[in-house]
């Protein structure tokens, strides 16, 4: 079983729906949790992390984390065709310096 | 401006060769790693770098090598013992090991042939 589970997608949604994309893991040691956006054939770029668990805003993007049902979540508003890319989450335990990632989720907004 | 930058953006090898993969950052950070990128799979970390003249192995290590003799540069070499190369590879660092945000290359896709 791999440690951090996510749904490969596509998942295809109309310009202006809300999006919601989701990590499960294993470790529950894990604190600071990461979504990385990756255009393609580019690399990763850190959109936004949470430390433990609650919700951070910024932006279109919310991120929530629930230690106690080792889930997390992206939300995006107000999506746009230019958000179309794959979503990676990763986390790692408190002073640690390895990130374990998500496999990534793409994500397509149509127009 | 500062950034990461990896060349080249596609390579070819025959099998049998060694290539050797540039790094290059301008962020002045300490760290710097190597992740492969496979589809369907998430990063998956090969070696890293915590300073200067200082490396250890990821979990993916076999079958790569690699140095570091100037802060700015982390080139990784793929042996000829590395079973399955064609992947795509990502460079990244950060300020320090654990530093929170790890910035990323635009990576170097290996096609062996």
């Amino acid at each position: 079983q791999k440690e951090v589970e996510q749904d490969p997608g596509p998942l295809s949604v109309p310009e202006g729906a809300i999006v919601s994309l989701n990590c499960t893991y294993s470790n529950s040691a894990f604190q600071y949790f990461m979504w990385y956006r990756q255009y393609s054939r580019k690399g990763p770029e850190l959109l936004m992390y949470t430390y433990s668990s609650g919700n951070k805003e910024d932006g279109r993007f919310t991120a929530q984390v629930d230690k106690s049902s080792k889930y997390i979540s992206l939300f995006i508003r107000d999506s746009q065709p230019s958000d179309s890319a794959t979503y990676l989450c990763a986390m790692r335990r408190d002073s640690s310096y390895k990130l374990i990632f998500g496999s990534g989720t793409r994500l397509l907004v149509r127009p | 401006d500062g950034g990461i930058t990896q060349s080249p953006k596609y390579l070819f090898r025959k099998e049998g060769q060694n290539v050797t993969l540039s790094c290059e950052q301008n962020l002045n950070h300490d760290a710097m790693y190597w992740y492969r990128q496979d589809p369907g799979q998430g990063l998956r970390l090969i070696y890293y770098s915590q300073i200067v003249n200082d490396f250890q192995k990821g979990d993916i290590a076999e079958g790569y090598s690699v140095s570091r003799e100037k802060k700015e540069s982390f080139p990784l070499t793929v042996t000829s013992a590395q079973k399955n190369p064609t992947a795509f590879y990502l460079c990244a660092s950060s300020i320090r090991l654990a530093g929170l945000e790890q910035f990323f290359g635009p990576g170097t896709r290996l096609t062996v042939l």
